[in-house]
C-alpha cells in the first residue's frame, strides 16, 4: 500500500536550518510527482510548490523562494523540504503529497517549531 | 487571503444534506478541474473527490462533487457526526502557474 512517511517534530532558535523527510513506499516513486503544502497553526492549507521526483527539478509557489529548498533521493526513495533562516512565522506543519493531477496520499505531517 | 473563496462554517443535524461553496475564475476553477479534500481534527488531509465529481476508492456515495463555470460544490447528504472536519476545494490556477487552495470550510454536525 501507499505509504508517506514523514520525519519528526522540530524545534529550532530563529535564524536556524531544518530539514524535513518523506519517504515514499508502496508504488514507483519516480512516477509521481511530490507536493509540499504547508499549514500554520489553526489556519488553512498553502500550497509550497512540487518537485519532479524523476528529474530533480524543483517548482516554487509564490512565496516560498530564496529560503525554501526542495530535493529528492531516488536510492531511497526520499524527498525533502529544507528550510533556511528559520523565522517564527515558519512555525507549521508541513505535508508532503503525492501528485498526479490530484493529491491523493498524504504524508503524515511534520511539525516545525521556531521558538527562541 | 485565498484564491478560491469558501465559507469559513457550515453546519447540519445528523441526516442532513449540506452544500460547501468555492469560488474562484475563469484562470483556476473556470478553466481546470477540482478537488475536495477532508482534513478530520488532528490528522492529515485526505483526497475527498477529484475531477470535479470523481470519488476515491473508500469515499462513501454520500459525498459528491460538481461544478459549473467559476464555481464548484461539496454535497454531503446523509450527513453523520465522523463527517465533523475542515473541508478545502483546490485546483490548478493558470495565472500564478500552481496549485490554488480554498481558505476552508470547518462543518460542524449538531
Amino acid at each position: 500500500q501507499v505509504q508517506l512517511v514523514q520525519s519528526g517534530s522540530e524545534l529550532k532558535k530563529p535564524g536556524a536550518s531544518v530539514k524535513v523527510s518523506c519517504k515514499a513506499s508502496g508504488y514507483t516513486f519516480t512516477n509521481y510527482a511530490m507536493n509540499w503544502v504547508r499549514q500554520a497553526p489553526g489556519q488553512g492549507l498553502e500550497w509550497m510548490g512540487w518537485i519532479n521526483t524523476n528529474t530533480g527539478t524543483p517548482m516554487y509557489a509564490q512565496g516560498f523562494t530564496g529560503r525554501f529548498v526542495f530535493s529528492v533521493d531516488t536510492s531511497v526513495s526520499t524527498t525533502y523540504l529544507q528550510i533556511s533562516s528559520l523565522k517564527a512565522e515558519d512555525t507549521a506543519v508541513y505535508y508532503c503529497a503525492r501528485d498526479r493531477f490530484k493529491l491523493d496520499y498524504w504524508g503524515q505531517g511534520s511539525l516545525v517549531t521556531v521558538s527562541s | 487571503q485565498s484564491v478560491l473563496t469558501q465559507p469559513p462554517s457550515a453546519s447540519g443535524t445528523p441526516g442532513q444534506r449540506v452544500t460547501i461553496s468555492c469560488s474562484g475564475s475563469s484562470s483556476n476553477i473556470g478553466n481546470n478541474i477540482i478537488n475536495w479534500y477532508q482534513q478530520l481534527p488532528g490528522t492529515a488531509p485526505k483526497l475527498l473527490i477529484y475531477s470535479n465529481n470523481q470519488r476515491p476508492s473508500g469515499v462513501p456515495d454520500r459525498f459528491s462533487g460538481s461544478k459549473s463555470g467559476a464555481s464548484a460544490s461539496l454535497a454531503i447528504s446523509g450527513l453523520q457526526s465522523e463527517d465533523e472536519a475542515d473541508y478545502y476545494c483546490a485546483a490548478w490556477g493558470d495565472s500564478l502557474n500552481g496549485r490554488v487552495f480554498g481558505g476552508g470550510t470547518k462543518l460542524t454536525v449538531l
